[in-house]
């Protein structure tokens, strides 16, 4: 199975500053990589997928960018709204979908 | 727009199946170009793909759960539903239904179900 491994898995930012969560993947994923958000108690929420592509209506202010094994979750400018746990999922149809351990990210 | 609606007991006993139900509304799930799928979440962990189904009823598992899953269709009820046998304590979790297409991945997700596997 492919590994998908995120860093930090704990980030203390504040509201307006720029945030980067980074996901690695075993193997090869080429850019079929999706990015959720996640509150507690809620669903996770779909950000990204393929790699940059941005979901409507998510705010612009959540980009993603990488292929390969390695990907970036950007949020330009944090408000008090992204504060939750990120997962980024890797959609490779030749070995079975799998997740990263997620990254928390918490208001400082 | 598509809601899909997770039913089902909240308590299995061990060794027992659980038997899970997606409710879709919005849309048919017969002729959709979406598979059905499901994921849980143990408490305070991540995410893990279970499997979907195609309405044609084409499916697709998780091998590590393989031998214990079983997904299948009602078209005529616009539901999916899942089947895992021989459950333990390590299965319990929240239980989320969810629309998976290959552009996209899962997109569209119910609110999950709360599933206890005790005594």
């Amino acid at each position: 199975d492919i590994q998908m491994t995120q860093s930090p898995s704990t980030l203390s930012a504040s509201v307006g500053d720029r945030v980067t969560i980074t996901c690695r993947a075993s193997q090869s994923i080429n850019s079929w990589l999706a990015w959720y958000q996640q509150k507690p108690g809620k669903a996770p929420k779909l950000l990204i997928y393929q790699a940059s592509s941005l979901k409507s209506g998510v705010p612009s202010r959540f980009s993603g960018s990488g292929s390969g094994t390695e990907f970036t979750l950007i949020i330009s400018s944090l408000q008090p709204d992204d504060f939750a746990t990120y997962y980024c999922q890797h959609y490779n149809n030749f070995s079975p979908y799998t997740f990263g351990q997620g990254t928390k990210l918490e208001i400082k | 727009q598509l809601q899909l609606q997770e039913s089902g007991p909240g308590l299995v006993k061990p060794s027992e199946t659980l038997s899970l139900t997606c409710t879709v509304s919005g849309g048919s799930i017969r002729g959709s170009s979406y598979y059905w799928g499901w994921i849980r979440q143990p408490p305070g962990k991540g995410l893990e793909w279970i499997g979907y189904i195609y309405y044609s009823g084409t499916t697709y598992s998780n091998p590590s759960l393989r031998s214990r899953v079983t997904i299948s269709v009602d078209t005529s009820k616009n539901q999916f539903s899942l089947k895992l046998s021989s459950v333990t304590a390590a299965d319990t979790a929240v239980y989320y239904c969810a629309t998976y297409s290959g552009d996209y991945s899962f997109d569209n997700w119910g609110q999950g179900t709360q599933v206890t596997v005790s005594s």
